[in-house]
């Protein structure tokens, strides 16, 4: 089973805020990382695809990029919206598996 | 509109058993693959186990043996039958749509308490 390592556990922020996430993966997975938003009360929110592909109507503050194991997500500059728990999901190998989660909180 | 709604979730006693359903809408079950995954109370996700469109599934080890996930075509809607339920399958469980790269559609989730 791949693990995701997601660092740091949460992250204080102030909006307008650059935010940098991390996920390591255990062992390669290509470029088969899927970045997700939740908001408390509510299911997750595909953010981002295969590392670097913004999905349907995800504002262009997000970005992915990485490869192979080490991956980053980039909030250029934080919205009042924005702060929420971020996982990663690798679709590598079965079993699928989510890092642990990133929460981006107000400072 | 894409649309699921998952229905099934309550307070268990452990070693009991559960059905959990998930009705879709504007689109077909036996179409795509579709998932299930869960969040512990206070925790991060996990998946949970999937069918593809020909039928196979794949299950996470912790629920082998004791789950199982399945699709009614004619009612376009996922079950997930849980059995011999244990107190750390306590979870929100979500159905998703898993669009072969990402889960694409979700659901609000159905609570499952097992305690005694």
């Amino acid at each position: 089973e791949i693990v995701l390592t997601q660092s740091p556990a949460t992250l204080s922020l102030s909006p307008g805020e650059r935010a940098t996430l991390s996920c390591r993966a255990s062992q390669t997975i290509t470029t088969y990382l899927a970045w997700y938003q939740q908001k408390p009360g509510q299911p997750p929110r595909l953010l981002i695809y295969d590392a670097s592909n913004r999905a349907t109507g995800i504002p262009a503050r997000f970005s992915g990029s990485g490869s192979g194991t080490d991956f980053t997500l980039t909030i250029s500059s934080l919205e009042p919206e924005d702060f929420a728990v971020y996982y990663c999901l690798q679709r590598n190998s079965w079993p699928q598996t989510f890092g642990q989660g990133t929460k981006v909180e107000i400072k | 509109e894409v649309q699921l709604v998952e229905s099934g979730g309550g307070l268990m006693q452990p070693g009991g058993s559960l059905r959990l359903s998930c009705a879709a809408s504007g689109f077909s079950v036996s179409s795509n693959y579709m998932s299930w995954v869960r969040q512990a109370p206070g925790k991060g996700l996990e998946w949970v186990s999937i069918i593809y469109r020909d039928g196979t599934t794949y299950y996470v080890d912790s629920v082998k043996g004791r789950f199982t996930i399945s699709r009614d075509n004619s009612k376009n809607t996922l079950y997930l039958q849980m059995n011999s339920l244990r107190a750390e399958d306590t979870a929100v469980y979500y159905c998703a749509r898993w669009a072969e790269i990402y889960y694409d559609y979700w659901g609000q989730g159905t609570l499952v308490t097992v305690s005694s």
